[in-house]
């Protein structure tokens, strides 16, 4: 199974910040990375796929990067709604493995 | 739109079978996608359980794979998950997904969730 590392694992973080979550895999999985976002009670809603084209009505202050093994996920400016927790997720072999999850937090 | 609906009890006893349906509205389940089940024990990170097409054919976890199947109903427009033999570490939120494979090179994400359903193994 190809292993999914997110760091950090949580964060605080004010509105307004700009936060960066890495996520690496075990091994390459060229550019099949994807990312969700998850808020309590709900389930996870894609965010970004192929690692940078953003889902239809995700807005732009989120953007992904990275080739091969390492990921980042970057929201230029954080806004209330974007407290949540975030998964990255290979799609390249089976099984489907998604990271761990980083929690955004409000500082 | 297609929207997703998980079904099914949500209270299963120690040793038995788990059985949740995903019903597929707003579009056909006959199209290039594959139909999912992804689970999240409380408070915990996503684990992919396996996946069915169309036609039947399925991909499965392998650390669940002598447990787990998969199926589709065409007719009712619906996939199903059973495991079996299951214990307290099987208590989870199931969420079924659809796992759209576009056209487009590396377009391949979960698109779609219902919006799961808890089932806990408990006697």
């Amino acid at each position: 199974d190809i292993q999914m590392t997110q760091s950090p694992s949580s964060l605080s973080a004010s509105v307004g910040d700009r936060v960066t979550i890495r996520c690496r895999a075990s091994q390459s999985i060229r550019s099949y990375l994807n990312w969700y976002q998850q808020k309590p009670g709900e389930a996870p809603k894609v965010l970004i796929y192929a690692v940078s084209t953003l889902q239809s009505g995700v807005p732009s202050r989120f953007s992904g990067s990275g080739s091969g093994t390492d990921f980042t996920l970057t929201i230029s400016a954080l806004q209330p709604e974007d407290f949540a927790t975030y998964y990255c997720q290979q799609s390249y072999s089976i099984p489907r493995t998604f990271g761990h999850g980083t929690k955004v937090e409000i500082k | 739109q297609v929207q997703l609906q998980e079904s099914g009890p949500g209270l299963v006893k120690p040793s038995g079978t788990l059985s949740l349906t995903c019903a597929v509205s707003g579009g056909s389940i006959v199209s290039s996608n594959w139909w999912s089940w992804v689970r999240q024990p409380p408070g915990k990170g996503l684990e992919w359980i396996g996946e069915v097409f169309h036609s039947g054919s399925t991909k499965y976890n392998p650390s669940l794979k002598s447990r787990v199947t998969i199926s589709v109903d065409k007719s009712k427009n619906q996939f199903s998950l059973n495991l079996t033999s299951v214990t307290a570490a099987d208590t989870a939120i199931y969420y079924c997904a659809r796992d759209r494979v576009a056209t487009v090179v590396y377009d391949d994400t979960f698109d779609v969730w219902g919006q799961g359903t808890l089932v806990t193994v408990s006697s």
